[in-house]
């Protein structure tokens, strides 16, 4: 089944870029995700791309996928302190996410310093 | 803010106890999916309930189960509570149509402590 790995921790001071990576196993998976949780409260979405596209733009998040390598990343431009939160990749294994379920990595834990 | 409403949003019970969790999904969604997130780990999928029948269900024991009403809100109950399902149980709601699920918008969570 599909597996999805992230790094646990990131660090950049206020300004600078964050990148977060995730790689992911099942190809079928045609829908990818990035969520945010904040302390103590649920998901919230940030962005998704579908597996066709190699990158995705909004506003201060970007995202890049490289579907042979099974890799995908999100870059934060501008990094604030209100960034800091855990960030979920998740994909929607199955065809157009038809097994209807997502599988999620452990998350990355974004600390930004002023 | 989703528009998915989660209840209650703290719960304290004791191995052995019941416990019943609900959702209402998004204005215009047909599809609830419960996730079960252990500390400092990301969210498990529990199953997921699509016009009111259970399409698909994840690696939990049979003491999980569900419901799904008309109105498409959805009740998670958990039987014989045990100390490792203390957990934060997300769940999250969509619109699926054709075998196809579109993109799930979360609740809040409700945070169960089992004593």
């Amino acid at each position: 089944g599909e597996d999805v790995e992230q790094s646990l921790f990131l660090s950049v001071r206020e300004g600078d870029s964050s990148v977060i990576n995730c790689t992911y196993t099942d190809s079928s998976s045609t829908y990818l995700y990035w969520y945010k949780q904040e302390p103590g409260a649920g998901l919230q979405l940030l962005t998704y791309i579908f597996s066709n596209m190699d990158m995705k733009q909004d506003q201060r998040l970007t995202v890049l996928l490289n579907k042979k390598d099974k890799h995908l990343s999100l870059r934060i431009a501008d990094t604030q302190t209100g960034d800091s939160a855990i960030y979920f990749c998740a994909a929607a294994p199955g065809l157009g996410g038809s097994q209807g379920n997502l599988i999620f990595g452990k998350g990355t834990k974004l600390s930004v310093k002023p | 803010e989703t528009g998915v409403t989660q209840s209650p949003t703290h719960l304290i019970k004791t191995r052995g106890q019941q416990v019943t969790l609900r959702c209402s999904s998004q204005s215009g969604h047909n599809t609830v999916s419960w996730y079960q997130q252990a500390l400092g780990q990301g969210p498990q999928f529990i199953f997921q309930y699509y016009r009111e029948e259970e399409n698909g269900r994840g690696n939990f024991p049979p003491r999980f189960s569900g419901l799904q009403f008309p109105n498409y809100s959805s009740e998670l109950n958990v039987n014989a509570l045990e100390l490792d399902d203390s957990a934060l149980y997300l769940c999250a709601s969509s619109f699926g149509a054709g075998g196809r699920q579109e993109t799930q918008y979360f609740g809040p969570g409700t945070r169960l402590l089992v004593l």
